[in-house]
């Protein structure tokens, strides 16, 4: 069963404009939550994390919301550019070190 | 300039052949984990371990799949025998932990292992 879902397989967004990426989770024990993104033939890299004690964490264009009554996770990256394009994963944690990654979105910036 | 390094970065065998993956993480990084990427699945962890001891495996299928590090710098992932529904791209990745738990760095993947079994 997946624990961290990311429902879109796919985003297309116009560069300039905001990408939003979405990610829901299961398990109410995690209180750690983090955004990697990946491009092709190179691993993850870590983005942005959030903890669970705030609902908001800002870096830059990237800002992550938390929604623990949804159990809901946003990336918001704004303004969108086309180095952005990548698959962007989101991951989980509850034991401090044990990772739960969701299945990623693809996000293509279009010029 | 410190990364995660894997070998081989590419590897076709054919079925029932042994295959060995190595990773070198991020020196003085305690913590090495396993992962394995598939459309369905996306980012799979198989197995982890903290100072080279081994914490979870529950990820991994016991009965070919086996993961060790004979010392800091080397874990390895070991398939034996392979089958066509292993092949994928297999990551590692290195972190350090406090002892009370909580990451000082996040986890840095190393480019991974991309493994097709004919």
């Amino acid at each position: 069963d997946q624990q961290v879902k990311q429902n879109s397989p796919s985003l297309s967004v116009q560069e300039g404009r905001i990408s939003i990426l979405n990610c829901d989770y299961t398990n109410s024990m995690f209180d750690y939550f983090l955004w990697y993104k990946k491009y092709p033939a190179e691993g993850p890299t870590f983005l942005i994390s959030i903890s669970s004690i705030k609902d908001k964490n800002e870096d830059g264009r990237f800002t992550v919301f938390l929604n623990k009554s949804a159990k809901h996770l946003s990336l918001h990256i704004v303004p969108s550019q086309p180095g952005d394009s990548a698959v962007y994963f989101c991951a989980a944690t509850g034991t401090a070190s044990k990772l739960t990654f969701g299945t990623g979105t693809r996000l293509q910036v279009t010029l | 300039d410190a990364r995660v390094t894997q070998t081989p970065r590419h590897k076709v065998t054919e079925m029932g052949q042994e295959v060995t993956m190595r990773c070198q993480p991020i020196l003085g990084h305690n913590t090495v984990f396993w992962y394995r990427q598939t459309m369905m699945q996306g980012l799979e962890l198989l197995a982890y371990f903290r100072n080279r001891a081994p914490l979870d495996d529950s990820g991994m299928p016991k009965d070919r799949f086996s993961a060790e590090m004979p010392d800091a710098t080397l874990a390895t992932l070991k398939i034996q025998p392979s089958e066509p529904r292993d092949s994928a791209v297999y990551f590692c990745a290195s972190g350090l932990v406090w002892t009370s738990g909580g990451f000082v760095d996040e986890q840095f993947f190393g480019p991974g292992t991309r493994l097709t079994v004919l």
